[in-house]
Parts: structure tokens; C-alpha cells; sequence
């Protein structure tokens, strides 16, 4: 156990609905990314925080993938109006400036859109 | 287009052997560089980082850096049925977010 917590660790869902995952990162950590992984791929960067400031987006994220980090600890994932293609292990990652920003991933949520 | 390029396996050495997995990758201004361990249907676990040209050593496992050849290796010694795994190189640079490879499915046979 790294210490990063997610949740759900598994959703189900139908097309068309919304989803929203949280994470809970490292506690002192200030850095926070979000990856996607398929099967057979390696995780895919989505997006990251460092405190509340998202810094980058990939183009991978659509405009149905929004993330906040209101207050700089847990951040939320949330997928609208899901789709097949949606369906992935969603990763959290978590680092701390001062380790070099070393990531430690959670246990991921797997997503499956039905 | 930032690539990482790893052999998806899978690699089959006996319980005892070494293990060498290689990883390439096309930005010559990575930095930083990352053997995680993956196993399924589970998230990647941290082995091994190294940021200079040259050997890395922990343990069983020893990292390896070229950054002329833009080449990273991990070996593994001595490997377990419980090495059996993907494992997964990562590169970045500067404190950007991490670039993965598919990963090498190793598989240690007893």
C-alpha cells in the first residue's frame, strides 16, 4: 500500500451516464496526476496538479473528462456522458517536490462502460 | 511525439537466472528514468529509478543507464516465480509527467 487511496475501485456503468472517482493522495504530497491504462498498454498521462493548479492536460482528454483539485488533497475524476471506449483501469499517482517527484500510484479504479 | 519502446514479451527465463529487460526511448532530453512493476490486474509499483549514465544496483535488481544510445535496462538476478510480472520503463523530463512503455511480461518458471 503506497499510501495514494482511490475510489471506487471498481465502477460499473452504463453508456450515456456520468461517472466521478476520487482519489486521496500521499498526505504531504503536492503533485497529483491522473493516467489511463488499457489492457496491454502502458498507463497514458492524462492530466496533473501541483496543490490546486492543474498544469497540464493531455490531449487525450476530452471535453466529457473534466478533474478538480478544489483544495490542493483529494482530486476528482469525472467522465460525462460515458462511452465503450471509456472503459480503463483510471490511475492516481501522487509525488512530493522534495523526493525528486517520485510517483506512487494507487490501486486504480476500473471503469467498465456497458 | 515522446516514445518509449519496450519488447511486449513475454520473456521466459528459469527460476535462478537473470532477467534483462531493455527500453528505448526517442527524447533525448529525458531526465529521469523508471522500472515499475506491474502485476495484473494490479497498479504499478516503483523498482528502481536512476538519472546518471552507468549501474544502478538494489538488491537483485540492477538498473542501467545509456543516454548516448538512449537506452535503459533492469536487470534481474537470481529472478523468483514471483518476479513474474510487466514491467514497465518510464521516462521524464525535467518534473513533467511520466512517458510509459507497454511493458515486457516477464515470466520466471520454476
Amino acid at each position: 500500500d503506497t499510501g495514494v487511496s482511490q475510489d471506487p475501485r471498481h465502477k460499473i456503468t452504463k453508456r450515456g451516464q456520468n461517472v466521478t472517482f476520487r482519489c486521496d493522495p500521499i498526505s504531504e504530497h503536492n503533485r497529483l496526476y491522473w493516467y489511463r491504462q488499457t489492457l496491454g498498454q502502458g498507463p497514458e498521462f492524462l492530466t496533473y496538479f501541483q496543490n490546486e493548479a492543474q498544469l497540464e492536460k493531455s490531449r487525450l482528454l476530452s471535453d466529457r473528462f473534466s478533474a478538480e483539485r478544489p483544495k490542493g488533497s483529494f482530486s476528482t475524476l469525472e467522465i460525462q456522458r460515458t462511452e465503450q471506449g471509456d472503459s480503463a483501469m483510471y490511475l492516481c499517482a501522487s509525488s512530493f517536490h522534495e523526493d525528486n517527484n517520485i510517483q506512487y500510484f494507487g490501486a486504480g479504479t476500473r471503469l467498465s462502460v456497458l | 511525439q515522446k516514445e518509449v519502446e519496450q519488447n511486449s514479451g513475454p520473456l521466459s527465463v528459469p527460476e535462478g537466472a537473470i532477467a534483462s529487460l531493455n527500453c528505448t526511448y526517442s527524447d533525448r532530453g529525458s531526465q529521469s528514468f523508471f522500472w515499475y512493476r506491474q502485476y495484473s490486474g494490479k497498479s504499478p509499483e516503483l523498482i528502481m529509478f536512476i538519472y546518471s549514465n552507468g549501474d544502478k544496483e538494489d538488491g537483485r535488481f540492477t538498473a542501467q543507464l545509456n543516454k548516448a544510445s538512449q537506452y535503459v535496462s533492469l536487470l534481474i538476478r537470481d529472478s523468483q516465480p514471483s518476479d513474474s510480472a510487466t514491467y514497465l520503463c518510464a521516462v521524464r523530463e525535467g518534473n513533467t509527467p511520466l512517458v510509459f512503455g507497454k511493458g515486457t511480461r516477464l515470466s520466471v518458471i520454476a
